[in-house]
């Protein structure tokens, strides 16, 4: 069975220190791992995704991400974090090996910034 | 321009009513999903379809329907069934399957489900 973990329910970062939001999986095969971002009563935005290839992943609005297999790790980083960037943030796995498009989200992880 | 609409935005309910949420999508994606989302829960699955006709339930399918007949529709039924369904919903799509499953979600604004 495939599952996410978001450690932490919320981090505070100052404007311009880098920020780290944390994601760990389980899947029983190849792992397809995603980002999104969600701002308030809004659907969600796609930030960035690990499919095979460089364990860094660049995406949307500076963010990126390390796949780190060993670990079973996919955290989001930014080097300066914006206020803007304050917002909810889901890790979701999918099971490359399966062939299906079942996809799992974390819990989420709030995001603030502050001036 | 392409995306998915879900309505209503907002939506109540009295007990033992069941009410159908809408999600229509243009982006020409063989692969749709409901989700619900609470506090401090993230997003839970409750249905996905990988192609009309066909669907399958996710980890909290009780209570719920769906339907695919077209491949840009993908209704979601909230029955009485559902003893907890305050809650807000969440309709997405992904792309086709020649592009392999790496594809990730678009997702419509939401539905907001209360009940009186």
């Amino acid at each position: 069975a495939q599952s996410v973990a978001q450690p932490e329910d919320q981090v505070n970062v100052a404007e311009g220190n880098p920020l780290t939001v944390k994601c760990t999986y389980s899947v029983s095969g190849n792992p397809y791992l995603f980002w999104y971002v969600q701002y308030p009563n809004r659907g969600l935005q796609f930030l960035l995704k690990y499919i095979t290839g460089d364990n860094l992943v660049k995406g949307s609005y500076g963010f990126e991400a390390e796949f780190n297999k060993s670990q079973t790790s996919f955290h989001l980083k930014k080097p300066s974090a914006l206020v803007s960037d304050s917002a909810l943030y889901f890790c979701a796995v999918r099971d490359g090996s399966t062939g299906g498009f079942k996809t799992i989200f974390g819990a989420g992880t709030r995001l603030f910034v502050k001036a | 321009d392409g995306g998915i609409t879900q309505s209503p935005k907002y939506l109540f309910r009295k007990e033992g009513q069941n009410v159908t949420l809408s999600c229509e999508q243009n982006l020409n994606h063989d692969a749709m999903y409901w989700y619900r989302q609470d506090p401090g829960q993230g997003l839970r699955l409750i249905y996905y379809s990988q192609i009309v006709n066909d669907f399958q339930k996710g980890d909290i399918a009780e209570g719920y329907s769906v339907s695919r007949e077209k491949k840009e529709s993908f209704p979601l039924t909230v029955t009485s069934a559902q003893k907890n369904p305050t809650a807000f919903y969440l309709c997405a799509s992904s792309p086709s399957r020649e592009k392999g499953i790496g594809g990730e979600l678009f997702f419509g604004e939401g539905s907001r489900l209360t009940v009186l």
